[in-house]
């Protein structure tokens, strides 16, 4: 009954370092979606993918990429960190087509601080 | 994109029903209404979803006028552990519920 795994919990990177944000779920949900929450915030949408191959930008995507090559992954990567990326990130997924008012399954979150 | 409004606190003692109001003036006819919860260092959880009139679930109620225009999150009896943002959505049916965007939330504080 896993759900939404994000990985790592927790990760401290050097401004210009790289890394991928992991992400995935057990569900066979078509839809999903990043996001990130700065102290005291509501969340922003980074990037979010409607299917396997297809990916599109949300509210804040500069600095980040996508792909989705499988239905269960959907992996963020920041090319070349910057402290203003400092955030926790948050994946989720729900079944999408004709359950488009379905509600979102939330990942535990990525603790992420750049120095 | 229909945009909502939601008070940014709210404070209450144990054992009171808690109201929460969000406004959301222009919805769209297609538009669900969906409420979740975040407890710090959390993801935010499903809470509960309606479309008209009232909803209720084993954890809250939610009430939407005929104009649909604001709907109110009713928990009942709050304890401790209901200390949570709450954020309210309205899908975005223009754009086929892809870009779904959450806004600054409700922070509720129960007081013991």
């Amino acid at each position: 009954n896993a759900g939404v795994t994000q990985t790592p919990k927790f990760q401290v990177l050097k401004t210009g370092q790289s890394m991928t944000l992991q992400c995935a779920q057990d569900m066979n949900h078509e839809y999903m979606s990043w996001y990130r929450q700065d102290p005291g915030m509501g969340l922003r949408l980074i990037h979010y993918s409607v299917g396997a191959g297809i990916t599109d930008q949300g509210e804040v995507p500069n600095g980040y990429n996508v792909s989705r090559s499988t239905t269960e992954d959907f992996p963020l990567r920041l090319l070349s960190a910057a402290p203003s990326q400092t955030s926790v990130y948050f994946c989720a997924s729900r079944p999408s087509g004709g359950a488009r008012n379905s509600p979102l399954h939330f990942g535990n979150g990525t603790r992420l601080t750049v120095t | 994109l229909a945009k909502t409004t939601q008070p940014i606190s709210m404070d209450s003692y144990e054992g009171q029903e808690v109201n929460i109001t969000c406004s959301h003036n222009n919805i769209a006819t297609n538009d669900y209404i969906t409420w979740y919860q975040q407890f710090p260092s959390q993801g935010p959880r499903f809470i509960i979803q309606g479309y008209k009139t009232k909803v209720t679930n084993e954890v809250a109620s939610l009430f939407i006028p005929a104009d649909r225009k604001s709907s109110t999150l009713s928990l009942p009896r709050v304890s401790l552990s209901d200390t949570a943002v709450y954020y309210c959505l309205v899908g975005d049916s223009s754009g086929g519920y892809q870009k779904v965007t959450f806004g600054t939330g409700t922070k509720l504080q129960v007081i013991p």
